[in-house]
């Protein structure tokens, strides 16, 4: 199958700061990436959709000035947490498909803001 | 509103039975509905879709099943293994394909 690739798999930061997370797919261009934001023993919660060259399109609850996502290229979309705060801490996993169908998830990326 | 529900938050069955995992939703019309798994720490991995005109779709010991009268679909692992230990995860798309949108998950558990 297709790979999306997740970096970084973990971070740590300091409350304030903001951070980074790059989602790549790596064998084929992605018409539409997804980021989901997972709490532990918990689904998936759909954070925002993203295509190339648009804005995303966020889900009711999440803030776009604090969850940033640009989809630059088709292979390539970015998530910043802006001033990161503790209660940011999650497991954020990223997602891209080809038209419609099944997708293909990166490994997530475990953020702590101490 | 909207709901995608797992039957169960966890299931404990013996090694070589049959799993049967299911998936409810509610005030959505979906063209297909898929199934992933998840281990701890990882992304989800696709397995199966199907779409609204199947019945029924099969791939080596797993089987789905939907039906968009009762609006549920079943998940079964046939000859179960304590390998199949991991969270199930229906998904479908909503607000014509634009998102993919997942249910609560099921734990299971393959005891030897």
């Amino acid at each position: 199958g297709a790979v999306v690739s997740q970096h970084p798999s973990r971070v740590i930061c300091k409350s304030g700061t903001s951070v980074k997370i790059e989602c790549r797919s790596l064998d084929f261009q992605a018409t539409t990436m997804f980021w989901y934001r997972q709490f532990p023993k918990k689904s998936l919660m759909l954070m925002a959709t993203s295509n190339e060259g648009s804005k995303a399109t966020y889900e009711q609850g999440v803030e776009k000035d604090k969850f940033l996502i640009n989809h630059a290229s088709l292979t390539l979309s970015t998530l910043t947490v802006t001033s990161a705060h503790p209660e940011d801490s999650s497991f954020y996993i990223c997602s891209a498909r080809q038209g419609i169908g099944e997708l293909f998830f990166g490994e997530g990326s475990r953020l702590t803001v101490l | 509103s909207q709901k995608i529900e797992q039957n169960s938050e966890a299931l404990n069955i013996q090694e070589g039975k049959t799993a049967t995992l299911t998936c409810n939703y509610t005030n959505y019309s979906p063209a297909y509905l898929q199934w992933y798994r998840q281990d701890p720490g990882r992304g989800p991995v696709f397995l199966l879709l199907i779409r609204e005109n199947e019945k029924e779709k099969r791939k080596e010991r797993l089987k789905v099943t939907f039906d968009t009268t009762l609006k549920q679909s079943l998940f079964h692992i046939t000859a179960s293994q304590p390998a199949d230990s991991a969270t199930y995860l229906c998904a479908l798309d909503a607000e014509g394909f634009q998102k993919l949108v997942f249910g609560t998950g099921t734990r299971l558990l393959v005891s030897p």
